[in-house]
């Protein structure tokens, strides 16, 4: 069974620029996260979708953040303009889906990104 | 809010002995709580998990047992082995979660032969 993948493995970028970051669940997943992991700190949630609709997106910082999940597989997690504090590891996590929530996540290898 | 405090690492440890990390919890209700693994290169994975009190989690001869009384959910393991050197992360799931894990900071444990 393939994991969750996830591109690109690294990214630098100057503040200020752009960024996005895929990921593709386990097939049959219906609950994709993002999450952010800050150097020393343990993973923050960002965003959760059931499906192609957002459960959880409060920890989001809507100014510069984005995701999206439109067709319910798929995710792409954008970040624009990037600022300093944004350098970390970006971590995609999937699970069976609501009512099935058992907690087990099925995570990524994450996307690292430096912010210069 | 809910949240989880584990021991500072790293952790350093010698093939074989006794190993524990402690994990202590705040948290309204009864949450599930787990054990995620981070090996060197790969993605976090779940190593263990109990969902009420006095339930214990095993794995790969890890366990952790849940403690109301404490809040705590402290990870043991008799004998430890240099592939278990790696991250691990205390998590925690409420019940009104849908699904959503808050995680402890990590513990960094190295094991030397």
């Amino acid at each position: 069974e393939a994991g969750v993948a996830q591109s690109p493995r690294y990214k630098i970028i100057e503040k200020r620029q752009s960024v996005a970051f895929w990921c593709n669940p386990i097939s049959g997943h219906a609950t994709l996260y993002w999450y952010q992991q800050i150097l020393g700190q343990g993973p923050k949630l960002l965003i959760q979708f059931q499906n192609n609709g957002v459960v959880d997106d409060s920890q989001l910082p809507k100014d510069r953040f984005s995701a999206e999940r439109l067709k319910g597989v798929d995710s792409t997690l954008k970040i624009q303009p990037a600022k300093l504090e944004d350098s970390a590891v970006y971590l995609c996590a999937s699970s069976l889906g609501r009512g099935k929530n058992t907690g087990e996540l099925f995570f990524g290898e994450g996307s690292r990104l430096t912010v210069l | 809010g809910n949240s989880v405090t584990q021991m500072e690492g790293p952790v350093t440890l010698s093939e074989e002995a006794f190993l524990t990390i402690n994990c202590t919890y705040t948290a309204t209700g009864y949450p599930s709580l787990f054990w995620y693994v981070q090996y060197p290169g790969e993605g976090l994975q779940l190593l263990l998990k109990a969902t009420k009190a006095d339930d214990k989690g095993s794995n790969k001869g890890f366990e952790a047992t849940y403690r109301k009384e404490t809040t705590s959910f402290h990870l043991e393991k008799g004998s430890v082995q240099v592939s278990d050197s790696a991250v691990y992360f205390c998590a925690l799931m409420d019940g009104g979660s849908q699904g959503n894990l808050i995680f402890g900071k990590g513990t960094k444990l190295s094991v030397k032969p």
